[in-house]
């Protein structure tokens, strides 16, 4: 079964820094997706971005990115410019390329926490 | 384009009652997936199901839970008999269809908060 590890409870970061948010997942599947989702006060699960295990090149949504170690299975978000908006329950979260791939597997979540 | 409803929003119980919680997909989306969300944790899927069909239900408790997704009308969660522990936040998300190949997008709904008194 996979795993799905975010070892940050909590995080905070000053209004236009930048932070990262570790995620680190288990399988032994050699393609996949992987996703931050971010959740607001609101409760409502957006997606922030995704990842396709077999391409290389990190995904990038505007002030949103990932650095993708395949190897170290390893899958950060980077958020660049930090906004008050973006407080947030951030999930990472993975799903198998086929078959059950309907099946979402989340970590339990990082608090960010954006300060003025 | 309306995104996925939920309802209601709050729901609260008392132990040995019925709970149901309801949710409607996209438009266009045939595809329904209930996740339960306890306190502190991520969120755990329970039920995949198309149009009168549960096609997926290896994460749905054995007993007390069912799930429907008739061919006219929402999609329901139902829970019997509730108890304390089922207090969580109750999530349903709708995609176009699911590929043996590609990913089709989860498009979530806002949550059903569900209290167990």
């Amino acid at each position: 079964a996979q795993t799905v590890t975010q070892s940050q409870p909590e995080m905070s970061v000053q209004e236009a820094e930048t932070v990262t948010l570790s995620c680190t997942y288990d399988t032994s599947e050699n393609n996949y997706y992987l996703f931050w989702y971010k959740q607001p006060p609101s409760r409502q699960m957006i997606l922030v971005i995704r990842q396709e295990a077999y391409k290389q090149q990190n995904a990038t949504e505007n002030r949103f990115s990932v650095n993708f170690q395949k190897a170290a299975k390893s899958f950060s978000l980077k958020i660049s410019d930090s906004q008050l908006g973006d407080t947030a329950m951030y999930f990472c979260a993975f799903s198998p390329p086929w078959g059950s791939n309907y099946k979402l597997t989340f970590g339990k979540g990082t608090l960010l926490t954006v300060n003025p | 384009n309306a995104g996925v409803m939920q309802n209601p929003r709050h729901l609260v119980r008392r132990r040995g009652q019925e709970a149901r919680l309801r949710c409607s997909p996209m438009k266009g989306h045939s595809h329904v997936y209930w996740y339960r969300q306890l306190p502190e944790e991520g969120l755990k899927f329970m039920v995949y199901l198309q149009k009168e069909n549960i096609i997926d239900e290896s994460g749905m408790p054995k007993e007390r839970f069912s799930a429907e997704f008739p061919k006219e009308g929402p999609s329901i969660l139902r829970i019997q008999q509730v108890v304390r522990g089922d207090s969580a936040a109750y999530f349903c998300a709708s995609s176009l269809g699911t590929s043996g190949s590609s990913y089709n997008e989860q498009f979530f709904g806002p949550g059903t908060r569900l209290t167990v008194l």
